[in-house]
Parts: C-alpha cells; sequence; structure tokens
C-alpha cells in the first residue's frame, strides 16, 4: 500500500533553536496534513496543504507541499517547551478520503 | 463549537470478547473516519462512513466493522477481540467533499487482555 518516509524519526534540541521534518512519498497526493499528537490525546490538526508549491503559515509553524506533490515539510521556528511531542504527516490521495500517515517524529526539548 | 467526541475514553477486555466504541464528529460534519494507532503499525486507516453508507475500507479483517446513524454519530465494533488489537482507535470527522480537514477525537484506548 502507500507509505509516506517521514524523517526523523526523532529530535533532541535545545529551546529557541528552529526545527525542520519532512515527508516523502513515491504516490502523488492531492492534500497534505500535519499534525501533532501528545501522549493519551489524538492528533491535532496544525496546517493543510491544497496546492502543490503552497506554502503556508500556522504562528511559529511553516509547512510547504513539494511541487511534484509528492513530499511536505515542516518547520517550526524558536521552538518552545509546549512544542515537545509527535509530528505526522498525513496524505490524502486523489478523490480518497483516506489519509496515510508518516511514521511520526518525536520532537523533544531540552530547557 | 465542541470538537469530535468518543466513548469510551478506555476499555479493557479479554480475549474473544467483542467491543463496541463510538464517536460523534463536530456538528455539521457527515464524514466520519476510523483509525488505528498501534506502536509497531502507526495509524492505520480502518473505515470512512458517509450519509449511513461505507465509502472507503481499509485492510483489516471482517471483524473489524462500523456504521454511520442519520445524525451522523459512528460506531464501530471488533468482534472475537485478539490481544493484536490492543491500540488507541481514532475517530475523525470531515466536511464530506474529498479532500477536507479531518479532525481527531481524543481516542479509545483498547486493551485486550
Amino acid at each position: 500500500g502507500q507509505q509516506l518516509n517521514q524523517s526523523p524519526q526523532s529530535m533532541f534540541i535545545q529551546e529557541g533553536e528552529d526545527v525542520s521534518m519532512n515527508c516523502t512519498s513515491s504516490s502523488i497526493f492531492n492534500t497534505w496534513l500535519w499534525y501533532k499528537q501528545d501522549p493519551g490525546e489524538g492528533p491535532v490538526l496544525l496546517i493543510a496543504l491544497y496546492k502543490a508549491g503552497e506554502l503556508t503559515s500556522n504562528g511559529r509553524l511553516t509547512a510547504q507541499f513539494g511541487i511534484t506533490r509528492k513530499d511536505s515539510f515542516l518547520n517550526i521556528s524558536a521552538s518552545i517547551p509546549s512544542d515537545v511531542g509527535i509530528y505526522f504527516c498525513a496524505g490524502q490521495l486523489p478523490g480518497a478520503q483516506k489519509l496515510v500517515f508518516g511514521q511520526g517524529t518525536r520532537l523533544t526539548i531540552n530547557p | 463549537k465542541a470538537g469530535v467526541t468518543q466513548t469510551p475514553r478506555y476499555l479493557i477486555k479479554t480475549r474473544g470478547q467483542q467491543v463496541t466504541l463510538s464517536c460523534s464528529p463536530i456538528s455539521g460534519h457527515r464524514s466520519v473516519s476510523w483509525y488505528q494507532q498501534t506502536p509497531g503499525q502507526g495509524l492505520q486507516f480502518l473505515f470512512e462512513y458517509f450519509s449511513e453508507t461505507q465509502r472507503n475500507k481499509g485492510n483489516f479483517p471482517g471483524r473489524f466493522s462500523g456504521r454511520q446513524f442519520s445524525n451522523s454519530r459512528s460506531e464501530m465494533n471488533v468482534s472475537t477481540l485478539e490481544l493484536g488489537d490492543s491500540a488507541l482507535y481514532l475517530c475523525a470527522s470531515s466536511f464530506p467533499r474529498v479532500g477536507g480537514e479531518q479532525f481527531f477525537g481524543p481516542g479509545t484506548r483498547l486493551t485486550v487482555l
């Protein structure tokens, strides 16, 4: 089935640093979504991308929909302790509602 | 606007039993999708319902089933539970147009002993 390769799997950074993570696929997606999940909770939608090349920001978060429609990245600037968690990318294939998820990036921040 | 709600939040069952999980979508959302999350397999799509009809199904055995009611609330059922069914079951709701944003509930943590 379709797979998303998300990297890195984990990151250990200092508070205030910028963070970058990305997802790639062999399939073309119509939509890319980025979620954050805290322990014991469901994923929370951070950013949605709908067009190839689209660059969207949400506060300190910036995400881009790759021009080939097969990749996306998420940047977090000036990280703060509440950014700790697991970040997931998810893609939607053309004509489908089903989300295909990456394996997640676990972010740990040293104060 | 209230978010997606799921009940119960936690369940403990034994092998061979069956379980029913419930999901209430965001008001106005008519599409409900279910996902299973495990440490080994990550987030996997189970099925999606719209207008009381299953519109798409993932690669899970027939022991996993679901339904949707006229008020868009959805339930999923797992029969003859196995140890490997222990997981966080997540429900997501969205507007019915394909490609819309999906919003997740807090999940139901199922433990099978």
